[in-house]
């Protein structure tokens, strides 16, 4: 079976610090970016972050130069660290498999997402 | 910046929904794909690469579009249609429509 599943969430002050886990398995974790999408509960979603399946990294502007993405293919998990923290990083937390074939130039989108985990960020 | 309109579609069980995304600028390659959302669930992927649907989407979800617009078209509306539908475009960075919700009366 296909899986991504989170972990790491929890209850954190402002300006601090969070890892999150996102553990894969039933897929070759190696041939895949993998995202991070949040949701503030009642919003709608957020992409985060994306790191390639080899390693190159983007961020969306509300998190740049905070949080830090990485995998390690040996544990097939991706990681989102989350350095100084405010209000508006609370979230649900998603892993999510990017898949792109860029050879035949088709998306066929995040099509595997974990379940969340979620962040809360209060004093 | 992807925007979503309309922001809430109320219809009844058999009718026809129709939903658009429109993007800034041209979407790269097409690369956009939609999502629908029910409450306290993972979004789940509902059409890749602009118009393919996704493994077990059922025939009544379609959807077109090129460039800047882009339209999912729900046919036969059930009561279990009922969530929000996000479109993403996978640029450089990807992005999110802020959704459509979709009610079924």
């Amino acid at each position: 079976e296909v899986k991504l599943v989170e972990s790491g969430g929890g209850v954190v002050r402002p300006g601090g610090s969070l890892r999150l886990s996102c553990t894969a398995s039933g897929f070759i974790f190696d041939d895949y970016d993998m995202n991070w999408v949040r949701q503030v509960p009642g919003k709608g979603l957020e992409w985060v972050s994306r790191i390639t399946w080899t390693g190159s990294t983007r961020y969306s502007d509300s998190v740049r130069g905070r949080f830090t993405v990485s995998r390690d293919e040996a544990e097939k998990a991706v990681y989102l660290q989350m350095d100084t923290l405010g209000a508006e990083d609370s979230a649900v937390y998603f892993c999510a498999r990017d898949n792109l074939d860029t050879n035949l130039k088709i998306y066929y989108g995040l099509d595997v997402w974990g379940l969340g985990t979620t962040v809360i960020v209060a004093s | 910046v992807l925007t979503q309109s309309p922001v809430t579609l109320s219809l009844s069980a058999g009718a026809t929904a129709s939903m658009s995304c429109r993007a800034s600028q041209t979407v790269w390659q097409s690369y956009l794909a939609w999502y629908q959302q029910k409450p306290g669930q993972a979004p789940r992927l509902l059409i890749f690469d602009t118009h393919n649907r996704a493994t077990g989407i059922p025939a009544r979800f379609s959807a077109t579009g090129s460039g800047t617009h882009f339209i999912l078209t729900i046919r036969d509306l059930e009561p279990g249609d009922s969530a929000f539908y996000y479109c993403q475009q996978r640029g450089d960075r990807s992005t999110f429509g802020p959704g459509t919700r979709l009610e079924i009366k």
